[in-house]
């Protein structure tokens, strides 16, 4: 079975300054690691994902996570956050075989970016 | 164009009625998933189909029937309606051969039973 953990429910930071919103995950197996994030009353949006190669991926709006294999983490990062960065993060896990490939969601950060 | 397109986006129905969304994705992907956001913005996969074949049926209410007519469509409906059915449903769809490529979501149909 695979799972996902996300510790933090809300992250609140200063404009200006670095965000850093954890996920942990578990799987059997080679993992594809996925953030998603949410804004009030819309879908879900792709933001970035780890399959292979470099363990830091950068993303969109300038958001990039780091892959550590030995610690099962892919935390999100930005090195200056913005006010419009507020919103509902998800980190989302699969395995690289089987015929499902499911995606598994965390259970979502909350980020408040304070002006 | 909208890849992944959900009707309604809000739905607010009475106890016992039955009805459906319906989702369509224009990216050419071959599977097709619904998922359920609850009050707590908890997100849990429902049904996967794949080419037109369900490939995942988690623990939910035989009351839940997706419906898919082609690869393209993944409609869900749901009879009986109960209180406790209120949630945010979300239509995706991803590309599984290519099991790295992210999943698309739709916008979401907020259902409400009352």
């Amino acid at each position: 079975a695979q799972s996902v953990a996300q510790p933090e429910d809300q992250v609140n930071v200063a404009e200006g300054n670095p965000l850093t919103v954890k996920c942990t995950y578990s799987v059997s197996g080679n993992p594809y690691l996925f953030w998603y994030v949410q804004y009030p009353n819309r879908g879900l949006q792709f933001l970035l994902k780890y399959i292979t190669g470099d363990n830091l991926v950068k993303g969109s709006y300038g958001f990039e996570a780091e892959f550590n294999k030995s610690q099962t983490s892919f935390h999100l990062k930005k090195p200056s956050a913005l006010v419009s960065d507020s919103a509902l993060y998800f980190c989302a896990v699969k395995i690289s075989s089987g015929s499902a490939r499911q995606l598994t969601f965390g259970s979502g950060t909350q980020l408040t970016v304070l002006p | 164009d909208t890849a992944v397109s959900q009707t309604p986006k809000y739905l607010v129905t009475q106890m016992g009625n039955d009805k459906s969304i319906k989702c369509e994705q224009n990216l050419g992907h071959d599977t097709m998933y619904w998922y359920k956001q609850d009050s707590k913005k908890f997100l849990k996969i429902m049904f996967s189909y794949n080419n037109k074949e369900l490939i995942i049926n988690e623990t939910v209410p035989n009351r839940f029937s997706p419906k898919s007519p082609d690869k393209a469509h993944l409609n869900l409906h749901i009879n009986s309606l109960e209180l406790g059915d209120s949630a945010v449903y979300f239509c995706a769809s991803s590309q599984v051969n290519g099991a790295g490529t992210e999943a698309f979501f739709g916008q979401g149909t907020r259902l409400t039973v009352v």
